[in-house]
């Protein structure tokens, strides 16, 4: 089992709707990342966070340390929010990566 | 943009030889990391520099090797490749080293894609 694992692997939506990506893991951590991957490859942070919410545009990230879970939600989403969103938790001094959930919008 | 530049873009080599990636970091940054992206799956940690220093290392032999440099910019070299080194090699810097990888926000560079042949 691994000990990040992301739901849905993919996510298929109408331009407008609201979206939910889910984050689960197994292991103690310090902080829990959500970062933004285009094709290509490019990487970009959006959220590092350690307890409660963070918003910031669009996005809003909600993590529940008790139960070891977080979301990334994306409200109003648009074509150019198509991605792959991957989750990473910071545990013992590693970076432990999600496989990511891979996003497009549909116009 | 996020600042990291990473070079070259694209790279093929046959297995047994030795390559070297280099990463620019963004200015005022003195950590760096490099992870290993393998087709469809999420980036594994290989290490992290430091001020020139190696500061922690993911599940990687020691075929995979690094260098920081004074201007904090970095190297990666991989020696004797084998066929499943193939991957995009990603670079990311952070400000400052509270407590290890991860603790920062990185910005990444767009990656390296290694193809062994």
């Amino acid at each position: 089992k691994n000990e990040v694992e992301q739901s849905p692997q993919n996510l298929t939506a109408q331009e407008g709707e609201f979206i939910t990506i889910n984050c689960s893991y197994s292991v103690g951590i310090s902080a829990l990342h959500w970062l933004q991957q285009h094709p290509g490859g490019g990487i970009v942070s959006l959220f590092m966070l350690s307890s409660g919410k963070k918003k910031h545009g669009r996005l809003i990230a909600t993590i529940n340390i008790q139960e070891k879970h977080s979301s990334l939600h994306i409200t109003a989403s648009h074509p150019r929010d198509s991605a792959v969103y991957i989750c990473a938790v910071s545990s013992n001094y590693q970076l432990i990566w999600g496989a990511g959930t891979k996003l497009i919008i549909k116009p | 943009e996020t600042g990291v530049t990473q070079s070259p873009t694209h790279l093929i080599k046959t297995r047994g030889q030795q390559v070297t990636l280099r990463c620019s970091s963004q200015s005022g940054h003195n950590t760096v990391s490099w992870y290993q992206q393998a087709l469809g799956q999420g980036p594994q940690f290989i290490f992290q520099y430091y001020r020139e220093e190696e500061n922690g290392r993911g599940n990687f032999p020691p075929r995979f090797s690094g260098l920081q440099f004074p201007n904090y910019s970095s190297e990666l070299n991989v020696n004797a490749l084998e066929l499943d080194d193939s991957a995009l090699y990603l670079c990311a810097s952070s400000p400052s080293l509270a407590g290890g990888p991860g603790l920062n926000i990185q910005y990444f560079g767009a990656g390296t894609r290694l193809s062994v042949l």
